[in-house]
């Protein structure tokens, strides 16, 4: 079965700082790995994705993720985040051929003007 | 265009009482998927349709859990016997295609509250 492990559950930044979250998922073959982030109110909606190809993928708003995988890993990133980034953020993977998606438990990310 | 409704947006009732929650997904996606968020456990996968294939309901939690999906378009899932733990927020999907690389769009959620 598939899981995803999201680290640092809470995050709290000043603007401006650099945001990275870390994502493992754990799966033996080939996997698809997406962002998800939802903002105070708002629906989940994607951020990114990596099915194959280059392994640095960008999404909307400025970021970006790395799907690293001898690491098992897709961590996600940006470089000066700003307020309008405070959202909950959802790393999620689903197997080849397989279209549930298993999603890791979120970070909570707070930015203060 | 519109995008997956679901309703209500807030439900709350007694345990043991059963619930139907609704989902209108997007016009024309032919795959469906419920989801539920619940404190410290995340988001999980409860069920998939796909078109006219027998869904995958591997993710439903107990026999209390069940689905359908009429017409291939508007899904209702059912608790029946409500219990506490059944508390969460209930998410549907939808997906233009049943390739497992076509985008998930969620809806907002149905927040159910067992007392």
């Amino acid at each position: 079965a598939q899981s995803v492990s999201q680290h640092n559950h809470h995050v709290i930044l000043s603007e401006a700082a650099s945001l990275e979250l870390g994502c493992n998922y754990s799966y033996g073959g080939t996997v698809n790995l997406f962002w998800y982030v939802q903002y105070p109110g708002q629906h989940l909606q994607l951020l990114l994705k990596y099915f194959s190809g280059d392994p640095l993928v960008k999404g909307i708003k400025g970021f970006e993720a790395e799907f690293i995988k001898s690491k098992f890993s897709f961590n996600l990133r940006k470089p000066s985040v700003q307020w309008s980034d405070t959202a909950e953020y959802f790393c999620a993977v689903n197997g080849y051929g397989n279209n549930r998606l298993a999603f890791g438990k979120g970070n909570q990310v707070v930015v203060i003007p | 265009g519109a995008g997956v409704s679901q309703s209500p947006s807030n439900k709350v009732t007694e345990k043991g009482k059963d619930v139907e929650l609704r989902c209108d997904p997007i016009s024309g996606h032919t795959a469906l998927y419920w989801y539920r968020q619940s404190l410290g456990q995340g988001l999980e996968f409860l069920i998939y349709f796909q078109g006219n294939s027998a869904p995958d309901k591997s993710g439903l939690p107990s026999d209390r859990f069940s689905a359908e999906r009429t017409g291939g378009s508007v899904s209702t899932l059912t608790i029946q016997r409500t219990q506490q733990e059944d508390s969460a927020v209930y998410l549907c999907a939808s997906s233009s295609g049943q390739d497992y690389t076509y985008e998930q769009y969620f809806g907002p959620g149905t927040r159910l509250t067992v007392t």
